[in-house]
């Protein structure tokens, strides 16, 4: 167990339908990553939050979104979903306002599957 | 758009042998990173590098950086059947948004 916890691990959804992805960060952890991962466009940096404010956008597309809450967890929520959104969704963490540098912990990821 | 890429995409080695995985990226960075990810599964952060440092050793991982050439080399020696996954170097070019590269396939044979 990473610390990072995602959920559901698996969800398989309709073409056009919206759905939610949760990440709850490691604890003490103020950024939160989001990455999808597929098998041609590999690891892609989808959007950053540091507690609870946008940090850094990737390439999130428009039917995207994502936030961050008081508690510091997050959700991405993808809408008008279409085959091709079909992908691993992983949320990372890390401690961000250090002078150490450190590496991210990711969560075991959310299979979404578009049917 | 990825920041590295790996090479090679994909190595196939004995038990006990060294493997050897090189990262190439285009920008100016902070530091460079390795992971590994087993199949399916979430990326394990294996080893950190600074832009200011050439050489880090980690138990049996090893990793270079010449920013110079603005490339990178992970060794794994004395390679075990569990080191068998997906090796990817990322880049952090500031605020440690990391940019991963494409990935290298290690399959460890006993």
């Amino acid at each position: 167990d990473s610390g990072v916890t995602q959920t559901p691990k698996h969800l398989i959804t309709a073409t056009g339908q919206r759905v939610t992805l949760r990440c709850s960060p490691r604890s003490g952890d103020l950024s939160v990553y989001w990455y999808q991962q597929s098998l041609d466009q590999g690891l892609q940096f989808l959007i950053q939050y540091y507690n609870g404010e946008e940090r850094a956008k990737g390439n999130i597309l428009e039917r995207f979104s994502a936030q961050q809450f008081p508690d510091l967890h997050s959700e991405l929520n993808l809408s008008s979903l279409e085959l091709g959104d079909s992908a691993l969704y992983f949320c990372a963490s890390s401690e961000w306002d250090r002078e150490e540098l450190s590496g991210y912990t990711f969560g075991s990821g959310t299979r979404l599957t578009v049917v | 758009s990825q920041q590295g890429e790996e090479d090679p995409q994909a190595l196939s080695i004995q038990e006990g042998e060294n493997a050897t995985m090189n990262c190439s990226y285009k920008t100016s960075i902070n530091n460079l990173q390795w992971y590994r990810q087993n199949s399916g599964r979430g990326l394990v952060h294996l080893i950190l590098i600074r832009s200011n440092e050439r050489e880090k050793h980690s138990g049996r991982l090893r990793v270079t950086l010449d920013t110079s050439k603005k490339s990178s080399s992970l060794l794994i020696t004395a390679s075990r059947a569990a080191d068998t996954a997906s090796y990817f170097c990322a880049t952090d070019t500031g605020f440690q948004k990391l940019v991963f590269g494409t990935g290298t396939r290690l399959l460890v044979s006993p």
